[in-house]
């Protein structure tokens, strides 16, 4: 069945190292979102595409993460260098044409990562 | 400021008995609303939407409703099961660019 897939699914580093989580969006979805949840701020936007363009990265500290969708079937974050406060769980979502409307999102499982 | 306020923070009631999550919000202008259900280490799951037109809408033991005159949403959980255990996110979708505004959840904790 159709779902989106993330990996890593947990990920433990030490401060100062490249992170890259990937995403599969739905065949077919032609938004993709990333978010970060903590228990504090709960789900934040960090990067928003449709078809393939960014369209909002507002929410990303530009100094050390990058967003990028290298085709239809792949999302990736990048963190460099890691900091221990980018500890969180990072969400993909995709959804259809009509998401910015009725707000339908498909989310991953999430990447669970520990920066040491 | 668009922002969507959830309460509680979070609950705990007990197997069987009913509950009642709040959300309020201030996006405008307002497009949908939808809420999610996230079990814990999992990614949020879409319950219900609610458009502007619409006050009530149930999905099993769920019931959302919508006041959009005091921008307010609920959803109302009965005879609740361990499986409920979760966390509740509202969302709102609108304001000027149609973004998609989270609140941060309440966090059910149902016991048996």
């Amino acid at each position: 069945d159709a779902r989106v897939t993330q990996t890593p699914r947990h990920k433990v580093t030490e401060m100062g190292q490249e992170v890259t989580m990937r995403c599969q969006p739905i065949l077919g979805h032609n938004t993709v979102f990333w978010y970060r949840q903590t228990m504090m701020q709960g789900l934040e936007l960090l990067a928003y595409f449709r078809n393939r363009a960014p369209l909002d990265d507002s929410g990303m500290p530009k100094d050390r993460f990058s967003a990028e969708m290298p085709d239809a079937t792949l999302a990736t974050l990048k963190i460099q260098p890691s900091e221990p406060r980018d500890s969180a769980v990072y969400f993909c979502a995709s959804g259809p044409v009509w998401t910015g409307t009725t707000g339908e999102l498909f989310f991953g499982e999430g990447s669970r990562l520990t920066v040491l | 400021k668009n922002q969507v306020e959830q309460s509680p923070q979070s609950l705990i009631i007990l197997e069987g008995k009913n509950c009642t999550l709040q959300c309020n919000y201030t996006v405008s202008p307002f497009s949908n609303l939808r809420w999610y259900k996230q079990d814990t280490g999992r990614g949020p799951v879409s319950l219900t939407i609610m458009t502007f037109s619409e006050n009530t809408k149930s999905n099993g033991r769920y019931t959302a409703t919508l006041d959009a005159d005091t921008k307010q949403s609920s959803l109302h959980i009965t005879a609740s099961q361990l499986s409920d255990s979760a966390s509740y996110i509202c969302v709102v979708i609108g304001g000027s660019q149609g973004n998609l505004i989270f609140g941060k959840g309440t966090k059910l904790s149902v016991k048996p």
